[in-house]
């Protein structure tokens, strides 16, 4: 079946660590995504990709990184310098160019301990 | 699952009335408009969509309504039934040159069908 998979589900950091969400699509899609979900808000973006080997700040990229080696895969990093580390983070993909639906992954929470 | 959207405008209809849900948005040049229902725990699940040269669109038991004068984007669910219950996004294309598409969210509504 065709979709977009996130792991883990749930994470757990200890202050001043890093860690590391997975986000693989077999969709053949160009163009990748990472949102942040927080209580009584929408989804703000973090990064995006339009295509391998390359990736674009959001509104809110500071204290995230990603990479883009793979089509398939876009994985986010949330390092310790990102002070609210705890909310549900969102994977999406799409079809290159304008106007075509984005299709979301499961998400992964969170949670600083 | 933990909810999402804790603080969120909440709607409650009657099961098997219509609900209308209602988004603005803010960019007069954003051109394509998407609505995601989203479940507690769950990523948002694709609705309907629109485009910027159409008022109207409908789905099975889904309208979207677009007046773009107003910036004003509204979903009508018909027939409202229990498995509609979530938080509901609207979601506009503002799009940034060279780099394709740029969904922006809405805070999103909690729609809760009441039996």
């Amino acid at each position: 079946d065709g979709g977009i998979t996130q792991s883990p589900k749930y994470l757990f950091r200890k202050e001043g660590q890093n860690v590391t969400l997975s986000c693989e699509q077999n969709l053949n899609h160009d163009a990748m995504y990472w949102y942040r979900q927080d209580p009584g808000q929408g989804l703000r973006l973090i990064y995006y990709s339009q295509i391998v080997n390359d990736f674009q700040k959001g509104d809110i990229a500071e204290g995230y990184s990603v990479s883009r080696e793979k089509k398939e895969s876009f994985p986010l990093t949330v390092t310790s310098a990102q002070k609210n580390p705890t909310a549900f983070y969102l994977c999406a993909s799409n079809l290159a160019g304008m106007n075509t639906e984005a299709f979301f992954g499961q998400g992964t929470r969170l949670t600083v301990v | 699952g933990e909810s999402v959207g804790l603080h969120l405008p909440t709607l409650s209809v009657q099961e098997g009335d219509n609900s209308i849900i209602n988004c603005a948005y803010s960019n007069s040049a954003s051109d394509y408009f998407i609505w995601y229902k989203q479940e507690s725990g769950k990523g948002p699940q694709f609705i309907i969509d629109i485009r910027s040269n159409m008022d109207k669109r409908q789905g099975q038991r889904v309208t979207v309504l677009l007046n773009k004068t107003v910036k004003h984007l509204s979903l009508q669910i018909a027939a409202t039934q229990p498995g509609d219950s979530a938080v509901y996004f609207c979601a506009e294309n503002r799009g940034r040159k060279n780099y394709g598409q740029n969904f922006v969210f809405g805070p999103g509504t909690r729609l809760s069908v009441l039996p």
